[in-house]
């Protein structure tokens, strides 16, 4: 059974970079692609971007000048960094697999706050 | 910034059979890009529902159906249940955003 876990950090202050990685375990990395989504509190679902295994990316064209992924097949993990945060980006962060999002991570809050 | 638009709420009585519509338009559903839903309950993360437009996951009960026609796409729920109480998100790719979209959501009550 496939699962993902996202981890990183809780809180991050305004103009920082928040960073996540989305490990990947009972399955292999390779060949899907792999999102980031999140979700404000209280509000709906947003994609945020995608990765390949091979490295290639699509963002959310609302988001792209601040949002990099990147992918170690190695580790089974794929990472989010997205800069100059904002209280705006305060949500639930999920990590999701494939083009229909058959599995998906639990989530984990990121608050942005001085 | 959904590009796909559900009813905010619908509702039914436990047994009825109620559907969440999701308009898009043509560079999303029209097109024929697959619509997929999405059942979130409270606190916890999204599970797929239907995949492709009209098929289960394996432990999906069947009371759970999809169609796409045109720029639209529905999620039907027949033989309502308490733990049908939920929202529910659809969600497709979008050519010329070149990426994904999820719709507005719909939060389902059980009367």
């Amino acid at each position: 059974q496939v699962q993902l876990q996202e981890s990183g950090p809780g809180l991050v202050k305004p103009s920082e970079t928040l960073s996540l990685t989305c490990t990947v375990s009972g399955g292999s990395i390779s060949s899907y692609y792999w999102s980031w989504i999140r979700q404000p509190a209280g509000k709906g679902l947003e994609w945020i971007g995608r990765i390949y295994t091979s490295g290639n990316t699509d963002y959310n064209p609302s988001l792209k000048s601040r949002v990099t992924m990147s992918v170690d097949t190695s580790k089974n993990q794929f990472s989010l960094k997205l800069s100059s945060v904002t209280a705006a980006d305060t949500a639930v962060y999920y990590c999701a697999r494939g083009h229909n999002f058959d599995y998906w991570g639990q989530g984990t809050l990121v608050t942005v706050s001085s | 910034q959904s590009v796909l638009t559900q009813p905010p709420s619908v509702s039914g009585a436990p047994g009825q059979r109620v559907t969440i519509s999701c308009t898009g338009s043509s560079s999303n559903i029209g097109p024929g890009y697959d619509v997929h839903w999405y059942q979130q309950l409270p606190g916890t993360a999204p599970k797929l529902l239907i995949f492709s437009n009209n098929n289960r996951p394996s432990g999906v009960p069947d009371r759970f159906s999809g169609s796409r026609s045109g720029t639209s796409a529905s999620l039907a729920i027949t033989g309502l249940q308490a733990e049908d109480e939920a929202d529910y998100y659809c969600q497709s790719y979008d050519s010329r955003l070149s990426g994904y979209v999820f719709g507005t959501g719909t939060k389902v009550t059980v009367l």
